[in-house]
Parts: C-alpha cells; structure tokens; sequence
C-alpha cells in the first residue's frame, strides 16, 4: 500500500461547480496535512494545511480531516479555469520536518 | 518578504559530472529541506538541514549530499550524474518541526 494515495484524474468539472479532492493514508502517526498546487513547469504552492479532525476554510477552500478513517480531502468552491492545476497531499508525522507526498490530482476547470 | 530562492534555474550536465545547487530559505526560516520531482510523481524527501545539521535523509544513494551554512541558506551536491537523476529539484524553507514548507522555484536538471 502507498503511503500517501490520490486519484491521478484528471478531474474535469465545470465553471462555478465544486471541485472535490480526496487523498488517503497508511501511516497513523501523521499529524501535519497539507494541500499544494502545482501549475505545469512551476513549483508546488502551499495553500491549505489542517492538522486537527475537522473543516478548515479558507476562501473557496475547505480542507477536511477524519483520521480515524485516514482521510483527508480538498474542496473548492466556485471553481475558476485558473484553479485547473495539479493538486499535491503531503503529509508530515510528528517531530519530522519530512513531507511525504501522494502522486497528485491534475484539475481541470472547464470555461 | 522574499520567498526561497534557488539557483541556477536550469542546468544542463552529461552523466558522470558532478552538480551543486543553491537555495536561500525566506527570512526567519531555520530548516532547509530538498526535494526531488520527476514528472509525473509528486516530490521525494532527500534531505533535511536545522541549524546547520543533517536531520533527515531520504532513500537516495550516498552520491547525494547537502550542507547547510550559518545564515542557513543550502547547497545540494550531486555527483557521477546519471540520467536517472534528470528532474526538478526543490528545495522548502520552515519555521520548525510541522511548520508548512514553503518551496522555491526548483532548478530542472537535465543529464544529457
């Protein structure tokens, strides 16, 4: 089993409709979740990070956390054709700076 | 405030030659860690740096080394390339231990 688990897609939806990004994970000693974005040829940008069970909003996101089921998820609202990016899961255990990250889930925003 | 940053941003090499990149984390940022991604995977951990020591290494060969200076900014050492090693090589500043990363613009390395 991979540590870190995304569907690769990609995940068309349309203008204005919410995108939903799901990630799953085998280590149970993870605390630290984060979602990054990633535009082709650019770097990885930080744009959620929860690290309680729970909702977390932030804008048009909401990232979401059940460790007890080892789930952590992405959702953004009012999709734009600028959100169409790859979407990075990365976790990190405790007292380790190491991030572990899934394959991704390329997004696209249709206009 | 400057985000990390990373130099050179593109480098061209043959197998067997040695490379070293640089990176300056964002101001206040202790920890430096590098990262390597081919396409189509997301990053792998190669090394981790807190105030100038080695707290963490991936599963990479020993061809791999890194330090870190005291004003904290890194380098990453790699040496008789191989192909294999063509990829884009991040590296991500933090505050400290769970700290979100925050990365820079990579270098893309290319083995010809």
């Amino acid at each position: 089993q991979k540590e870190v688990e995304q569907n690769s897609g990609p995940l068309s939806v349309p203008e204005g409709a919410i995108a939903s990004l799901n990630c799953t994970y085998s280590d149970r000693g993870s605390q630290s979740f984060f979602w990054y974005r990633q535009y082709s040829g650019k770097s990885p940008e930080l744009i959620m990070s929860i690290y309680s069970n729970g909702d977390k909003e932030d804008g048009r996101f909401t990232a979401q956390l059940n460790k007890a089921s080892q789930y952590v998820s992405l959702l953004i609202r009012d999709s734009q054709p600028s959100d169409s990016a790859t979407y990075l899961c990365a976790l990190q255990r405790a007292g380790s700076y190491q991030l572990t990250f899934g394959k991704g889930t390329k997004l696209s925003v249709i206009p | 405030d400057a985000g990390v940053t990373q130099s050179p941003t593109h480098l061209i090499k043959t197998r067997g030659q040695h490379v070293t990149l640089r990176c300056s984390p964002i101001s206040g940022h202790k920890s430096v860690s590098w990262y390597q991604q081919v396409l189509g995977q997301g990053p792998q951990f190669i090394f981790q740096y807190y105030e100038k020591e080695e707290r963490g290494r991936g599963n990479f060969p020993d061809r791999f080394s890194a330090r870190q200076f005291p004003n904290y900014s890194s380098e990453l050492n790699v040496n008789a390339l191989l192909l294999g090693d063509s990829a884009l090589y991040l590296c991500a500043s933090s505050r400290g231990d769970n700290q979100p990363q925050h990365f820079g613009d990579g270098t893309r390395l290319s083995i010809l």
